[in-house]
């Protein structure tokens, strides 16, 4: 199975962006690239997801280089309340396989 | 106001006996997930139902068993056969489409704790 390989940790100044990075230079043509966060003790939360093209909605970018060997998720001004766990995952079908994630701290 | 919910949030068992948390949405969502999650790590996956009356083990099924026998309900029972049954329980669900690639929605947890 592809896997992915993100920093155990980050952290980022209030109002500034944020860049969280993500490797998965084993990924197949069909694996999507998703995001999920997870605040403290709560579930995780969607965040957007991706093929080839980069995204963008409301609450972030997703930014996926031209081999997709490695992504990039972009919160463009970080608040207090997206201090949380940042998951990157490669879907190809219903098995979601999460690793450790990022855990970002935002600092006031 | 339409989510999945857990319950209950926290519950403590002894060692040996078989426990049951319960997973249930109002969404309409024709899939179901079952997840654990220790300290300090992401989640995997137990057991997943596709649709009613039917379900698959994920990559950590053993010591586990599940029931679909509703659309909105997916109950996971932690059996004694489950070696290390503390953890964080998070269940989820998704619509359910063909792709599998559907956002999936995840309730607020049930922390298991076996002493």
């Amino acid at each position: 199975d592809a896997k992915t390989t993100q920093p155990n940790s980050m952290e980022s100044n209030e109002e500034e962006p944020v860049h969280l990075p993500c490797n998965h230079s084993t990924i197949s043509g069909t694996d999507y690239i998703h995001w999920y966060r997870q605040l403290p003790s709560q579930g995780p939360e969607y965040v957007i997801h991706g093929l080839t093209s980069n995204v963008n909605n409301r609450m972030a970018s997703l930014a996926i280089a031209e081999d997709r060997k490695s992504s990039t998720l972009i919160l463009h001004r970080a608040t207090l309340r997206d201090a949380a766990v940042y998951y990157c995952i490669l879907r190809d079908g219903n098995d979601m396989r999460f690793g450790a994630g990022t855990r970002l701290t935002v600092k006031p | 106001d339409g989510g999945i919910t857990q319950s209950p949030k926290y519950l403590f068992r002894k060692e040996g006996q078989n426990v049951t948390l319960s997973c249930e949405q109002n969404l309409n969502h024709d899939a179901m997930y079952w997840y654990r999650q220790d300290p300090g790590q992401g989640l995997r996956l137990i057991y997943y139902s596709q649709i009613v009356n039917d379900f698959q083990k994920g990559d950590i099924a053993e010591g586990y068993s599940v029931s679909r026998e509703k659309k909105e309900s997916f109950p996971l029972t932690v059996t004694s056969a489950q070696k290390n049954p503390t953890a964080f329980y998070l269940c989820a669900s998704s619509i359910g489409d063909s792709t599998g690639l559907d956002e999936q929605y995840f309730g607020p947890g049930t922390r298991l704790t076996v002493t």
